[in-house]
Protein backbone atom coordinates (compact mmCIF):
# COMPACT_ATOMS: atom_id res chain seq x y z
CA UNK A 1 0.00 0.00 0.00
CA UNK A 2 1.17 3.60 -0.97
CA UNK A 3 1.81 5.96 1.75
CA UNK A 4 -0.32 8.57 0.15
CA UNK A 5 -2.94 7.57 -2.16
CA UNK A 6 -5.29 9.65 -4.86
CA UNK A 7 -7.22 9.31 -7.58
CA UNK A 8 -5.04 9.87 -10.97
CA UNK A 9 -8.07 10.98 -13.13
CA UNK A 10 -8.70 12.83 -15.05
CA UNK A 11 -11.50 14.27 -13.33
CA UNK A 12 -13.60 16.20 -15.16
CA UNK A 13 -16.64 19.15 -14.37
CA UNK A 14 -18.12 21.56 -16.43
CA UNK A 15 -17.25 25.11 -15.49
CA UNK A 16 -19.07 26.46 -12.13
CA UNK A 17 -19.08 23.11 -10.81
CA UNK A 18 -17.89 21.69 -7.12
CA UNK A 19 -14.58 19.60 -7.91
CA UNK A 20 -14.27 17.28 -5.27
CA UNK A 21 -10.72 15.57 -4.43
CA UNK A 22 -9.78 13.07 -2.27
CA UNK A 23 -6.65 11.64 -0.34
CA UNK A 24 -5.90 8.78 1.95
CA UNK A 25 -2.98 8.15 3.53
CA UNK A 26 -1.25 5.07 5.54
CA UNK A 27 0.59 7.00 8.38
CA UNK A 28 -1.63 7.65 11.72
CA UNK A 29 0.94 9.89 13.13
CA UNK A 30 0.82 12.24 10.38
CA UNK A 31 0.40 15.63 11.63
CA UNK A 32 -0.16 18.12 8.97
CA UNK A 33 -2.09 18.09 5.58
CA UNK A 34 -1.38 20.19 2.55
CA UNK A 35 -2.73 20.86 -1.18
CA UNK A 36 -0.59 21.79 -4.26
CA UNK A 37 -1.61 22.19 -7.39
CA UNK A 38 0.33 22.31 -10.72
CA UNK A 39 0.45 23.19 -13.53
CA UNK A 40 1.87 21.35 -17.21
CA UNK A 41 5.15 22.22 -17.02
CA UNK A 42 5.56 24.50 -13.98
CA UNK A 43 6.70 23.52 -10.51
CA UNK A 44 3.72 23.12 -7.27
CA UNK A 45 2.44 25.72 -5.36
CA UNK A 46 0.67 25.69 -2.04
CA UNK A 47 -3.09 26.33 -2.45
CA UNK A 48 -3.98 25.03 1.28
CA UNK A 49 -3.03 22.99 4.27
CA UNK A 50 -4.93 21.69 7.42
CA UNK A 51 -3.78 20.45 10.42
CA UNK A 52 -7.13 19.79 12.68
CA UNK A 53 -10.21 17.36 12.23
CA UNK A 54 -13.25 19.06 10.51
CA UNK A 55 -13.37 21.85 7.55
CA UNK A 56 -11.26 24.62 6.67
CA UNK A 57 -12.12 27.44 3.86
CA UNK A 58 -10.15 29.77 1.69
CA UNK A 59 -12.25 31.34 -0.89
CA UNK A 60 -13.45 28.77 -3.25
CA UNK A 61 -11.51 26.26 -1.63
CA UNK A 62 -12.46 24.01 1.52
CA UNK A 63 -9.99 21.71 2.80
CA UNK A 64 -11.46 18.46 4.89
CA UNK A 65 -10.18 16.43 7.29
CA UNK A 66 -10.78 13.18 9.01
CA UNK A 67 -8.14 11.80 10.65
CA UNK A 68 -9.52 8.68 12.03
CA UNK A 69 -10.74 7.79 8.80
CA UNK A 70 -6.99 8.77 7.74
CA UNK A 71 -8.89 11.35 4.72
CA UNK A 72 -8.39 14.42 3.48
CA UNK A 73 -10.63 16.42 0.72
CA UNK A 74 -10.23 19.47 -1.31
CA UNK A 75 -13.38 20.82 -2.42
CA UNK A 76 -13.02 23.35 -5.29
CA UNK A 77 -16.35 25.57 -5.98
CA UNK A 78 -17.49 27.44 -8.97
CA UNK A 79 -14.92 25.73 -11.12
CA UNK A 80 -13.04 27.06 -13.42
CA UNK A 81 -10.97 26.91 -16.91
CA UNK A 82 -8.39 27.96 -14.96
CA UNK A 83 -8.20 25.26 -12.03
CA UNK A 84 -7.31 22.59 -14.59
CA UNK A 85 -4.08 21.26 -13.16
CA UNK A 86 -3.10 18.72 -11.10
CA UNK A 87 -3.39 18.61 -7.47
CA UNK A 88 -1.05 17.17 -5.57
CA UNK A 89 -2.02 15.55 -1.75
CA UNK A 90 1.50 16.07 1.44
CA UNK A 91 1.81 14.52 4.38
CA UNK A 92 3.90 15.47 6.63
CA UNK A 93 4.35 11.71 8.52
CA UNK A 94 7.35 10.45 10.07
CA UNK A 95 8.38 7.96 7.95
CA UNK A 96 11.42 9.86 6.41
CA UNK A 97 11.83 12.09 9.33
CA UNK A 98 10.30 15.60 9.39
CA UNK A 99 9.43 15.08 5.62
CA UNK A 100 6.39 15.14 3.44
CA UNK A 101 5.18 12.09 1.13
CA UNK A 102 3.49 13.17 -1.78
CA UNK A 103 0.81 11.50 -3.30
CA UNK A 104 0.70 11.00 -7.36
CA UNK A 105 -1.51 13.33 -7.71
CA UNK A 106 -5.03 13.97 -9.26
CA UNK A 107 -5.54 15.81 -12.51
CA UNK A 108 -8.53 17.80 -12.77
CA UNK A 109 -10.32 19.43 -16.15
CA UNK A 110 -12.70 22.22 -15.93
CA UNK A 111 -14.61 21.99 -18.88
CA UNK A 112 -15.60 25.78 -20.39
CA UNK B 1 12.83 38.47 -4.62
CA UNK B 2 13.15 35.75 -2.15
CA UNK B 3 12.83 32.35 -2.98
CA UNK B 4 14.93 29.14 -4.28
CA UNK B 5 16.28 28.72 -7.75
CA UNK B 6 17.97 25.95 -10.07
CA UNK B 7 20.01 25.79 -12.12
CA UNK B 8 20.07 24.42 -15.10
CA UNK B 9 16.54 24.67 -16.17
CA UNK B 10 17.06 22.07 -18.86
CA UNK B 11 19.77 19.46 -19.49
CA UNK B 12 20.57 16.71 -22.05
CA UNK B 13 23.37 14.36 -20.87
CA UNK B 14 25.30 11.76 -22.08
CA UNK B 15 25.38 8.40 -20.07
CA UNK B 16 28.15 7.97 -18.16
CA UNK B 17 28.37 11.46 -17.47
CA UNK B 18 28.73 13.38 -13.74
CA UNK B 19 26.23 15.97 -13.28
CA UNK B 20 25.89 18.32 -10.48
CA UNK B 21 22.28 19.84 -10.34
CA UNK B 22 22.02 22.93 -8.31
CA UNK B 23 19.71 24.49 -5.86
CA UNK B 24 19.76 27.84 -3.86
CA UNK B 25 17.46 29.92 -1.51
CA UNK B 26 17.76 32.92 0.29
CA UNK B 27 15.17 32.60 2.92
CA UNK B 28 17.41 31.15 5.71
CA UNK B 29 14.81 27.81 5.39
CA UNK B 30 16.27 24.91 7.63
CA UNK B 31 14.92 22.04 5.50
CA UNK B 32 15.49 21.09 1.96
CA UNK B 33 14.66 18.49 -0.25
CA UNK B 34 15.63 17.25 -3.79
CA UNK B 35 12.39 15.15 -5.44
CA UNK B 36 12.13 13.34 -9.02
CA UNK B 37 8.88 13.72 -10.74
CA UNK B 38 8.00 11.05 -13.24
CA UNK B 39 4.63 11.03 -15.01
CA UNK B 40 2.13 8.93 -13.16
CA UNK B 41 4.72 8.73 -10.08
CA UNK B 42 4.35 11.73 -8.70
CA UNK B 43 7.01 13.47 -6.64
CA UNK B 44 9.35 10.97 -5.36
CA UNK B 45 11.95 12.17 -2.34
CA UNK B 46 15.77 11.62 -3.63
CA UNK B 47 17.53 13.32 -0.44
CA UNK B 48 16.48 15.60 2.55
CA UNK B 49 18.94 18.03 4.69
CA UNK B 50 17.26 19.03 8.09
CA UNK B 51 19.89 21.41 8.42
CA UNK B 52 23.01 22.77 7.55
CA UNK B 53 25.46 20.06 8.07
CA UNK B 54 23.13 17.10 8.00
CA UNK B 55 21.85 14.82 5.11
CA UNK B 56 19.58 12.09 4.57
CA UNK B 57 18.47 9.37 2.12
CA UNK B 58 14.68 9.96 0.96
CA UNK B 59 12.67 7.03 -0.98
CA UNK B 60 14.81 6.59 -4.17
CA UNK B 61 18.37 7.66 -2.85
CA UNK B 62 20.54 5.40 -5.43
CA UNK B 63 22.98 7.15 -7.75
CA UNK B 64 22.54 10.63 -6.41
CA UNK B 65 24.46 12.18 -3.69
CA UNK B 66 24.10 15.71 -1.99
CA UNK B 67 25.80 17.94 0.57
CA UNK B 68 24.55 21.04 2.52
CA UNK B 69 27.29 23.42 3.58
CA UNK B 70 25.53 26.06 4.24
CA UNK B 71 22.25 26.80 5.13
CA UNK B 72 21.51 28.52 1.21
CA UNK B 73 22.68 25.52 -1.15
CA UNK B 74 21.74 22.38 -1.75
CA UNK B 75 23.47 20.73 -4.71
CA UNK B 76 22.31 17.19 -5.75
CA UNK B 77 25.33 15.24 -8.09
CA UNK B 78 24.58 12.53 -10.04
CA UNK B 79 27.68 10.60 -10.51
CA UNK B 80 27.70 8.30 -13.51
CA UNK B 81 24.10 8.92 -15.13
CA UNK B 82 21.78 6.60 -16.35
CA UNK B 83 18.73 6.77 -18.90
CA UNK B 84 16.42 5.95 -15.87
CA UNK B 85 17.76 9.56 -14.32
CA UNK B 86 15.59 10.96 -17.19
CA UNK B 87 13.26 13.01 -15.40
CA UNK B 88 12.27 16.58 -13.66
CA UNK B 89 14.06 17.09 -10.69
CA UNK B 90 12.47 19.65 -7.92
CA UNK B 91 14.05 21.55 -4.83
CA UNK B 92 12.27 22.66 -2.11
CA UNK B 93 13.07 23.82 1.20
CA UNK B 94 10.68 25.03 4.12
CA UNK B 95 11.32 26.83 7.56
CA UNK B 96 10.48 23.44 10.27
CA UNK B 97 7.91 20.83 10.69
CA UNK B 98 4.44 21.01 9.71
CA UNK B 99 4.82 24.61 7.55
CA UNK B 100 4.70 24.93 3.51
CA UNK B 101 7.61 23.78 1.23
CA UNK B 102 8.54 26.00 -1.64
CA UNK B 103 9.91 24.95 -5.24
CA UNK B 104 12.13 25.84 -7.66
CA UNK B 105 11.27 25.84 -10.77
CA UNK B 106 12.50 22.65 -11.56
CA UNK B 107 14.89 20.83 -13.94
CA UNK B 108 14.44 18.66 -16.40
CA UNK B 109 17.02 16.34 -17.30
CA UNK B 110 17.44 13.84 -20.62
CA UNK B 111 19.57 11.52 -20.07
CA UNK B 112 20.61 9.85 -23.13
Amino acid sequence: QKEVEQNSGPLSVPEGAIASLNCTYSDRGSQSFFWYRQYSGKSPELIMFIYSNGDKEDGRFTAQLNKASQYVSLLIRDSQPSDSATYLCAVNGDNYGQNFVFGPGTRLSVLP
Amino acid sequence: IAGITQAPTSQILAAGRRMTLRCTQDMRHNAMYWYRQDLGLGLRLIHYSNTAGTTGKGEVPDGYSVSRANTDDFPLTLASAVPSQTSVYFCASRQQRNTEAFFGQGTRLTVV
